[in-house]
């Protein structure tokens, strides 16, 4: 059960775009759909933004967006905005009846 | 409105036990998988375990099988998870979520503040 692999950090200008990108093998992140990315505020709960590659969960703004090729999944932040600083976590379902989550990744608006 | 308020945190010496639970409300509990996801202080998310919508399957994290019982009832809408033989390693804000897919192991999209357990001698 090992951790998808994550950038600890991403930085980006407001305005620009940012990929985050989230790296397993074919038992997990190519072999399946059920790939989520989630936003963790400091002291707050993750909060789910994409699920099943690139659906957006209710809410969501349309600047946020899920792709997958192969054994790699990556959140894309188009038009990157301020609030948007915070950690973000890939998690994919991992084969044998488990979740795996990536290591997390440090968002930077500059 | 939807919520998942965790509780039965604390301080426990290595080796003893706790049971964590988690009241839900505002939608229907029973026809939804449920999680425990946990995190270290300053670490990132680990999935601990899930739990189908009956209760009928349950799955663990490597890191916690045999330790760790998973558990709910339906008729009080209420989520546990009994953790014996702690371990340092286990200390951790354990959150409850919701998994709304239809596999039952997909995805969180409801989650709770969390509650605190601490692993110390």
């Amino acid at each position: 059960q090992s951790a998808l692999t994550q950038p600890p950090s991403a930085s980006g200008s407001p305005g620009q775009p940012v990929t985050i990108s989230c790296t397993g093998t074919s038992s997990d992140v190519g072999g399946y759909i059920y790939v989520s990315w989630y936003q963790q505020f400091p002291g707050k709960a993750p909060k789910l933004l994409i699920y099943e590659v690139s659906k957006r969960s209710p809410g969501v703004p349309d600047r946020f967006s899920g792709s997958k090729s192969g054994n790699s999944a990556s959140l894309t932040v188009s038009g990157l905005q301020a609030e948007d600083e915070a950690t973000y976590y890939c998690s994919s379902y991992g084969g044998t009846n488990n979740l795996v989550f990536g290591g997390g990744t440090e968002l930077t608006v500059l | 409105q939807v919520q998942l308020v965790e509780s039965g945190g604390g301080v426990v010496q290595p080796g003893g036990s706790l049971r964590l639970s988690c009241a839900a409300s505002g939608f229907t509990f029973s026809i939804f998988a449920m999680h425990w996801v946990r995190q270290a202080p300053g670490k990132g998310l680990e999935w601990v375990a899930v739990i189908s919508h009956d209760g009928s399957n349950k799955y663990y994290a490597d890191s916690v099988k045999g330790r760790f019982t998973i558990s709910r009832d339906n008729s009080k809408n209420t989520l546990s998870l009994q953790v014996d033989s702690l371990r340092v390693e286990d200390t951790a804000l354990y959150y409850c979520a919701r998994d709304p897919s239809v596999r039952g192991l997909a995805e969180m999209d409801v989650w709770g503040k969390g509650t605190t357990v601490i692993v110390s001698s």
